[in-house]
This record gives structure tokens, sequence and C-alpha cells, in this order.
């Protein structure tokens, strides 16, 4: 089964918008984790919310989180033409220890027009 | 600041030749795992690393995978006799110890591995 699916698959907007990328997983999970890639370079840590968490702040990132519906949300206020990425989900599992790997979405591809 | 970083950034190789990847994680990170990237697809967990060993692994990661940390600063990624499909995107990653739980990843910016 998929864990970590994000959607819509793409969004573009205008400069100044602000964009909202939805992840859904199946798992129980200890937390999870928001990721930047820009196109061909490496991923970059965005955000992380434990599972006893339902939101978080962080510069123009906010999270949330409802496990009862297997759901996160990432919205990116504000937004600027360098935000122009993929983002991806990312979950750690409940069960697990720190060297459990993560699961990644599809990631959701943000373009912002200038 | 510290960063994770892979050598090579690119390799081309034919279709049964053997490629080591190469990563050298942040150095007072204790977890260290690889995971792939096919173009235009989803971030793929392979492996976990931990205290000299293997800690988990995805089917994906099979007998023609394996890891090393050789040096005690290196971590190194093995594919014998690579396939067309092996053709991807390999990132590195590492990880402080910050509880029972998976926590934040470093990457490096990838080793692009192209099999002819």
């Amino acid at each position: 089964s998929q864990q970590g699916e994000e959607d819509p698959q793409a969004l573009s907007i205008q400069e100044g918008e602000n964009a909202t990328m939805n992840c859904s997983y199946k798992t129980s999970i200890n937390n999870l984790q928001w990721y930047r890639q820009n196109s061909g370079r490496g991923l970059v840590h965005l955000i992380l919310i434990r599972s006893n968490e339902r939101e978080k702040h962080s510069g123009r990132l906010r999270v949330t989180l409802d496990t009862s519906k297997k759901s996160s949300s990432l919205l990116i206020t504000a937004s600027r033409a360098a935000d122009t990425a993929s983002y991806f989900c990312a979950t750690a599992p409940k069960s697990g220890g720190g060297a459990d790997g993560l699961t990644f979405g599809k990631g959701t591809h943000l373009i912002i027009q200038p | 600041e510290p960063e994770v970083t892979q050598t090579p950034s690119h390799q081309v190789t034919q279709m049964g030749q053997e490629v080591i990847l190469r990563c050298v994680p942040i150095s007072n990170h204790l977890y260290f795992y690889w995971y792939r990237q096919i173009l235009g697809q989803k971030v793929e967990f392979l492996v976990s690393f931990y205290n000299n060993e293997i800690s988990e692994k995805s089917e994906i990661f099979d007998d023609q995978f394996s890891v090393e940390r050789p040096d005690g600063s290196n971590f190194t990624l093995k594919i014998r006799s690579t396939k067309l499909e092996d053709s991807a995107m390999y990132f590195c990653a590492s990880s402080a110890r910050t509880g029972l739980n998976t926590g934040e990843l470093f990457f490096g910016e990838g080793s692009r591995l192209t099999v002819l």
C-alpha cells in the first residue's frame, strides 16, 4: 500500500498567494516530516510534527496533523518565486527505532508564478 | 554548516558492471541511510545503518546491494552487476540520535547513476 501520498501532484499559484499541500498515509506513525527538493538537488528538511502534536509553525510554514484521518497539510504563506520546488511528506513508523527509514510520498510540484 | 557529501555526482556504467557510490555523513551523526529516486518518481528507502551494521532494509535492497563504513567517515553503497533499472539518483542521508524514533534526515546532493 502507498504510504504518504500528497495532493495535488502539481500546483501553480501567483507569487504572494498561499500554497496548501496535503498528505495522506496509511500506517501508525511516530512523526511526519516535510521535505523540499529543488530540481536535481537533494532533499532539505523543512519541519517535523510528532504524532501527539496537531499544528506546528516555522516561519512561513504551517503544518497540521490529523492522526484520526491519517492526514497532514503543509501551508506556505506569502509564497515567493524561490519556493518553486517539489515538496514531500515522509512518515516515521510508530514502532521502530532511530534507524528506521522514512517513507516518502510522491510529492507535490509547486510552481510560483512571478 | 556541516553537510553530507556524495561522490561521484554522476556515474555512467555499462550493464553488468559494479559501481560504488560514496558518502561522507555529518561527522557526529550516528544513523546513515541510502535512498534512491528514479527520475520523476518517489524517493524510496533502501537501507539504514547504525553501529556498524544494517539496521533495516527494504525489499529493493537485495543481494545485489551492499553497504559499508570502511574507515569511520565514509559510507558506501555497492551495486553489483548493474541493471538498466538501477538507473536513478541515489541519495545518502544521516541523522543525529534524537531519541527512539527517526528524526530529521540530512541529505546529500545525490549521485546520478546511468546504466547503459
